[in-house]
């Protein structure tokens, strides 16, 4: 069965302080793994789409990664402003399944 | 470059009616796909329409529906609401279909809040 498993659920870190939010995934044929920062009450907004194992993406203070089992999403120095809910998706042949998220909190 | 509409932003409805939710992706983008998000099941695939085609579908029950136009705008509709259909129902669109890009960006909508009492 795919699915997307996200941990942890929720993290609070101090302003600048680094960390990373996992995203595992079992899927047949991956056609691709996306990130996506989501803050109250709006819709998900796009970050990076990875491919295959091994490929990175960064922006400013995130940098995504990809192996064959899961993906990290690295925040280096947050800030306050980057406190949002972070979503993992995968697909399969055209289908999304997203994980439940992982609630990050930036105290500053 | 204008985003991703929804309308209604909100809507209140009883058990047993239905509802049409509207959706105008960003200009060019010919793919539009439909979400249902609620804090117990998080963010579920409902329905993706490419080119006024329904290419995929998620595991839904019949009474949800959809439609593309020949302007890629896309409407939702949901039969014989019941009250677990309450829910936060995000548009995406984007250029192509996913498996078939290789570079595939979705950008989302705001969303529909959608309260059935």
């Amino acid at each position: 069965e795919d699915q997307v498993t996200q941990s942890p659920e929720a993290l609070r870190l101090q302003e600048g302080e680094s960390s990373s939010l996992n995203c595992s995934y079992t899927v047949s044929g991956l056609r691709g793994l996306f990130w996506y920062r989501q803050d109250p009450g709006k819709g998900p907004e796009f970050l990076f789409t990875l491919y295959s194992a091994g490929e990175e993406k960064e922006k400013e203070r995130l940098k995504a990664t990809l192996t064959k089992k899961e993906s990290f999403l690295h925040i280096t120095a947050p800030k306050p402003e980057d406190s949002a809910t972070y979503l993992c998706a995968v697909c399969n042949f055209n289908k999304f399944y997203f994980g439940s998220g992982t609630k990050l909190n930036v105290k500053p | 470059k204008a985003g991703v509409t929804q309308t209604p932003r909100y809507l209140i409805k009883t058990r047993g009616q239905q509802v049409t939710l509207s959706c105008s992706p960003i200009s060019g983008h010919r793919s539009v796909s439909w979400y249902q998000q609620t804090p117990g099941q998080g963010l579920q695939f409902l329905f993706e329409y490419f080119s006024e085609t329904q290419r995929n579908k998620g595991n839904f029950p019949g009474r949800f529906s959809g439609r593309q136009f020949s302007n890629s705008r896309s409407e939702m509709n949901v039969s014989t609401l019941e009250l677990g259909d309450s829910a936060l129902y995000l548009c995406a669109s984007s250029l192509g279909l996913a498996g078939e890009q290789s570079s595939y960006e979705q950008y989302f909508g705001p969303g529909t809040r959608l309260t059935v009492t």
